[in-house]
């Protein structure tokens, strides 16, 4: 069965600095996708950026990127220049290519100090 | 607005309760999630619609789950005689077909306590 692991329960960093969020996970598959969802106060989840396995470019979405090591299965976020409106929790989400749905971490708390 | 809406967005219950739970997925999306969220906890899948083909259930976690989506558009998940385990946030997430190429929307969710 496939697994995500976020070790990172909680993190913070100053507006403006620069952040990474970590997550690992375990998987048998060649063909997969991987995701950073964001679940501010209001719980309605935003996606923040997608990779696909076969890519060997990480995705990158104006301050949001990813550092996508296959051979590790690491799919780390980094958010740069970090702002106020960042603040929220933080999954990681699997999903393989035959399957229906995704298997997502436990979350990361990001918390923003002004 | 358009996005996927759920009611209710709390619902509080006594212990061996039915209770019913809606959710509204965006028009044309033909993919329909339910996923559970325990306090402090990731998200737990719990069943899948897909257009007329048999849902994938391989997430309800007992009997007493079940959930329908009619018409191809709303979908209700019930859970009869209530546990105090139960108590979660219940989300709702659609997409427009599969949850790799189109992102999944979600809507804010039903916060169930059972007392």
């Amino acid at each position: 069965a496939q697994t995500v692991t976020q070790s990172q329960p909680e993190m913070s960093v100053q507006e403006a600095e620069t952040v990474t969020l970590s997550c690992t996970y375990d998987t048998s598959e060649s063909d997969y996708y991987l995701f950073w969802y964001k679940q501010p106060p209001s719980r309605q989840m935003i996606l923040v950026i997608r990779q696909e396995a076969y890519k060997q470019q990480n995705a990158t979405e104006n301050r949001f990127s990813v550092n996508f090591q296959k051979a590790a299965k690491s799919f780390s976020l980094k958010i740069s220049d970090s702002q106020l409106g960042d603040a929220a929790m933080y999954f990681c989400a699997y999903g393989y290519n035959a399957g229906n749905m995704l298997t997502f971490g436990g979350g990361t708390r990001l918390m923003v100090k002004p | 607005g358009a996005g996927v809406s759920q009611s209710p967005s709390n619902k509080v219950t006594e212990k061996g309760k039915d209770v019913e739970l809606r959710c509204d997925p965006i028009s044309g999306h033909t993919a329909l999630y339910w996923y559970r969220q325990s306090l402090g906890q990731g998200l737990e899948f719990l069943i899948y619609f897909q257009g007329n083909s048999a849902p994938d259930k391989s997430g309800l976690p007992s009997d007493r789950f079940s959930a329908e989506r009619t018409g191809g558009s709303v979908s209700t998940l019930t859970i009869q005689r209530t546990q105090q385990e139960d108590s979660a946030v219940y989300l709702c997430a659609s997409t427009r077909s599969g949850p790799y190429n189109s992102p999944l929307h979600f809507g804010n969710g039903t916060r169930l306590t059972v007392t």
